[in-house]
């Protein structure tokens, strides 16, 4: 049964600090998608690629968070420096596209806390 | 602008009574729409998809292009249903969801 997974699965770092979150989709995926998910907010795209190409990241704030996809099998969440307000769950997603079934695939996220 | 709207953050019933989480949908093209779960601490899943007109653990959806709504219902709920449920319009050309702000059910017994 293939499963997206994601790890680190909890962080807690201090304001400033590096977060690096990573993926690894379902493979023969060709879409990724990072999303964050707060209380406040609900569910937000933050980034998404096809074919490792990034296609949409106008929800990531530019100064801070990066999103890669360094190869097929794994893509990469990055804040640099961190702050409290990013405080949230992280999650990737894969899918196949084109498809008339067209579903997304959740990885189980990353909880991060930022003191 | 292509939007999902779910009015309610969280709906608030007892254990065998009729559920109904409310979608409404902006989208000028024809609509593909899917309802997703959360249950505690888990990952989101897919539950049903608009065109497979399915019924999956007892909820149903019926698409509703005259008031642009995608509306989930189960006649009885049950304790087990209580989750965070999220709307979700499919955009071609990328595969992107357009995801509402989710509805947390919470059935009491």
């Amino acid at each position: 049964d293939a499963r997206v997974t994601q790890t680190p699965r909890h962080k807690v770092t201090e304001m400033g600090q590096e977060v690096t979150m990573r993926c690894q989709p379902i493979l023969g995926h060709n879409t990724v998608f990072w999303y964050r998910q707060t209380m406040m907010q609900g569910l937000e795209l933050l980034a998404y690629f096809r074919n490792r190409a990034p296609l949409d990241d106008s929800g990531m704030p530019k100064d801070r968070f990066s999103a890669e996809m360094p190869d097929a099998t794994l893509a990469t969440l990055k804040i640099q420096p961190s702050e409290p307000r990013d405080s949230a769950v992280y999650f990737c997603a894969s899918g196949l596209d084109p498809n008339p079934d067209y579903e997304q695939y959740f990885g189980p996220g990353t909880r991060l806390t930022v003191t | 602008a292509q939007r999902v709207t779910q009015p309610e953050k969280l709906l608030s019933v007892f254990k065998g009574a009729p559920v109904e989480l409310k979608c409404n949908y902006s989208y000028s093209g024809s609509p593909e729409l899917f309802w997703y779960v959360q249950y505690s601490r888990q990952r989101l899943q897919l539950l049903l998809r608009h065109i497979s007109r399915e019924s999956i653990k007892g909820f149903t959806a019926d698409l509703n292009k005259g008031e642009t709504s995608f509306h989930l219902k189960k006649p009885f709920a049950q304790e087990e249903d209580s989750a965070m449920y999220y709307c979700a319009l499919y955009r071609p050309f990328g595969g992107k969801l357009i995801f509402g702000q989710g509805t947390e059910l919470s059935v009491k017994p």
